[in-house]
């Protein structure tokens, strides 16, 4: 199947300092990608919708000046939280889906466990 | 918008017996695709089951089935024979075409030996 590889897996930065991660489809080009955000023992949400050679889509109350998205190519997007605070201590999810295949499932990457002290 | 409820926060099962995981959402589109995903301990999110809605009869993938109801947008699924490896988080989320998943509150089941 598809693969998705997502780094780093976890990340320790200091407060203030800004961390980027990066999300690529190996096998396959995704025009779209998506964000989403998990707190511990709570379900995924959906942050921004990262759309190739356009801006990212972002979901109501998510500050698109804090979590930028770039996807400047169709196997890559990236999340960048500028200025990271403790409250952004959190795991970040990506995923992929091939658009051209409407309705095929959407592919994970590992996920990116944020610590910031 | 969509809406999903999982109305199940935990659910527990003896291994080799049936469970049974809810899922009612809500959509204005008729054309649309629904999945149920797992996520262990790793964290992975592993694609468990998908259904499209045009679609009458319920999808099936080994131990893994589902009840669809599109007139009462309910999407249970059904694991058979329940085994450790299938505990995790379990999480139902319906998909417009190829655009976004929008998740459940998700379920924690529990496999008893």
């Amino acid at each position: 199947g598809a693969v998705v590889s997502q780094h780093p897996s976890w990340v320790i930065c200091k407060s203030g300092t800004s961390v980027k991660i990066e999300c690529r489809s190996l096998d396959f080009q995704a025009t779209t990608m998506f964000w989403y955000r998990q707190f511990p023992k709570q379900s995924l949400m959906l942050m921004a919708t990262s759309n190739e050679g356009s801006k990212a889509t972002y979901e109501q109350g998510v500050e698109k000046d804090k979590f930028l998205i770039n996807h400047a190519s169709l196997t890559l997007s990236t999340l960048t939280v500028t200025s990271a605070h403790p409250e952004d201590s959190s795991f970040y999810i990506c995923s992929a889906r091939d658009v051209v295949k409407a309705g095929t499932e959407a592919f994970f990457g590992q996920g990116t466990r944020l610590t910031v002290v | 918008a969509q809406t999903v409820t999982q109305s199940q926060p935990e659910m527990s099962v003896q291994e080799a017996e049936t469970v049974t995981l809810s899922c009612t959402y809500d959509t204005s589109e008729s054309d649309y695709y629904l999945f149920w995903y797992k996520q262990p301990p790793s964290r992975q999110m592993i694609l468990v089951i998908r259904q499209e809605a045009y679609k009458q009869q319920n999808a099936t993938e080994n131990r893994f089935s589902v009840n669809f109801q599109k007139a009462a947008k309910s999407f249970s699924l059904k694991i058979s024979d329940s085994q450790l490896v299938d505990a995790a988080m379990y999480f139902c989320a319906p998909s417009e075409g190829a655009q976004k998943l929008v998740f459940g509150q998700g379920t924690r089941l529990t496999i008893n030996p």
